[in-house]
């Protein structure tokens, strides 16, 4: 049973690129989130889903996009990288007013 | 939205004492209160969790206790040891515009000192 999977775990990314983080669990959870993390900022939500077929922004949403491709798998986007959006961004899910599972987080950095 | 706000930043204890970290929150109608340890480099992981029709939760060395009427939940650990050493934050469930979503603290770095 891998829980929550993300790929990839480590990227550079030059600003003005695009990218995909994929996420995928395995639990048969209905809702699907990403967060960022950043230094002094706890974890900020910026795109989740309740169920498939759906999508809200969260917190800061702005300069990403989602997909909920299935019930399993959860992609989060960035279209014109910046560094502003260097951080450390995990996916995790859950079932309704349940604990959150996090994914093992991707590193990312935006030169 | 919910908001959720987290205190100390920074806590240092000495082996064996008792830490404790304060969180509070706004959305009345929150009913989900966990809390996460992170130590360096993985992922956030439950520690314990509290729901809105308890007033305490124990697991051993830790404990979590809920003020709804202040809108206030606590954590509590005793005896700490250096495997403590690490971020942990507290969430709630968010009503309204945030519905169904965890709204994080911004987290506090807890230093046991042997």
């Amino acid at each position: 049973n891998a829980g929550v999977t993300q790929t990839p775990k480590f990227q550079v990314l030059k600003t003005g690129q695009s990218m995909t983080l994929q996420c995928a669990q395995d639990m048969n959870h209905n809702s699907m989130y990403w967060y960022r993390q950043d230094p002094g900022m706890g974890l900020r939500l910026i795109y989740y889903s309740a169920s498939e077929g759906t999508t809200d922004k969260g917190e800061v949403p702005n300069g990403y996009n989602v997909s909920r491709l299935n019930k399993r798998e959860f992609s989060l986007r960035l279209e014109s990288a910046a560094p502003s959006q260097t951080s450390v961004y995990f996916c995790a899910s859950r079932i309704e007013n349940t604990e959150a599972f996090f994914g093992q987080g991707t590193r990312l950095t935006v030169v | 939205g919910e908001n959720v706000e987290q205190h100390p930043s920074t806590l240092s204890v000495q082996e064996g004492d008792s830490a404790v970290i304060k969180c509070t929150y706004s959305d009345s109608a929150s009913n989900y209160f966990p809390w996460y340890k992170q130590e360096l480099g993985k992922r956030p992981q439950l520690i314990i969790d509290i729901r809105s029709n308890v007033g305490e939760k124990k697991d051993q060395r830790i404990a979590v206790t809920l003020n709804k009427t202040a809108k206030h939940f606590s954590l509590h650990i005793t005896e700490t040891q250096p495997e403590d050493s690490a971020v942990y934050f507290c969430a709630a469930r968010g009503y309204g515009g945030s519905q169904g979503n965890l709204i994080f603290g911004k987290g506090t770095k807890l230093s046991v000192k042997p």
